[in-house]
């Protein structure tokens, strides 16, 4: 049973557009839902997160939007890059008996166009 | 702070052979994951440790993996009687607190000939 899942396993984007990465999960216990960002060769590096109190998180390009209720999440990344090529993990976590274990989606392969 | 360190980068080794791999978490961190990605299944939870104990390893193929975690500066899996099906980069995490940031070293690519 997949507890975390991205619906895109691949998205193409031009640069300057908005990519859409969405994600749902089944754990209604989940609280803290992070994306991560990870390059060839490296280790996924956090990139932006939420907790389950909020239904909106910004940071630069980077907006979560989340729906508890229909328990889904996005990431949308604004004005995209050809750098912004990356594959990017959708994660939740919850404050439950095993609070620190932090379960990953599959994944989705960003590609932006110049 | 030069982050989680695994070690060896690269692995290579014969089908039926151990193979150990190395973490070195980030100081002052309590929780210490690995983790193990391949393009099918993307990043499987396989075990994880807080304050050095093992708290849960629902992830490990239960016969031939295994996790320690001696002292609060390193911790190793070790795979015996590696088969091709394990060919994956294995990753090590760690982190502060339940619900913050985890940290990824770059991770042990093993490939089982």
């Amino acid at each position: 049973q997949q507890q975390v899942r991205q619906s895109s396993q691949s998205l193409t984007v031009w640069e300057g557009e908005t990519a859409i990465l969405n994600c749902s999960y089944e754990n209604s216990a989940f609280d803290y839902f992070p994306w991560y960002q990870q390059f060839p060769g490296e280790g996924p590096a956090l990139l932006i997160a939420i907790r389950s109190v909020s239904d909106k998180k910004e940071d630069g390009r980077f907006t979560i939007f989340f729906n508890k209720r229909e328990k889904n999440l996005s990431l949308h990344i604004k004005d995209s890059q050809p750098g912004d090529s990356a594959t990017y993990f959708c994660a939740a976590s919850g404050e439950d008996t095993n609070a620190y274990k932090v379960i990953f989606g599959k994944g989705t392969h960003l590609h932006v166009l110049p | 702070n030069a982050g989680v360190i695994q070690t060896p980068r690269h692995k290579v080794t014969g089908k039926g052979q151990e193979a150990t791999l190395w973490c070195e978490p980030i100081s002052g961190h309590s929780a210490v994951f690995w983790y193990r990605q391949t393009i099918v299944q993307g990043l499987e939870f396989l075990t994880y440790f807080r304050n050095q104990a093992p708290i849960d390893d629902s992830g490990m193929p239960k016969e031939r993996f295994s996790a320690q975690m001696p002292n609060q500066s390193h911790s190793t899996l070790k795979i015996q009687s590696t088969q091709p099906q394990d060919s994956a980069v294995y990753l090590c995490a760690s982190s502060l607190d339940a619900g913050t940031e985890v940290f990824f070293g770059k991770g042990t690519r093993l490939t089982v000939v």
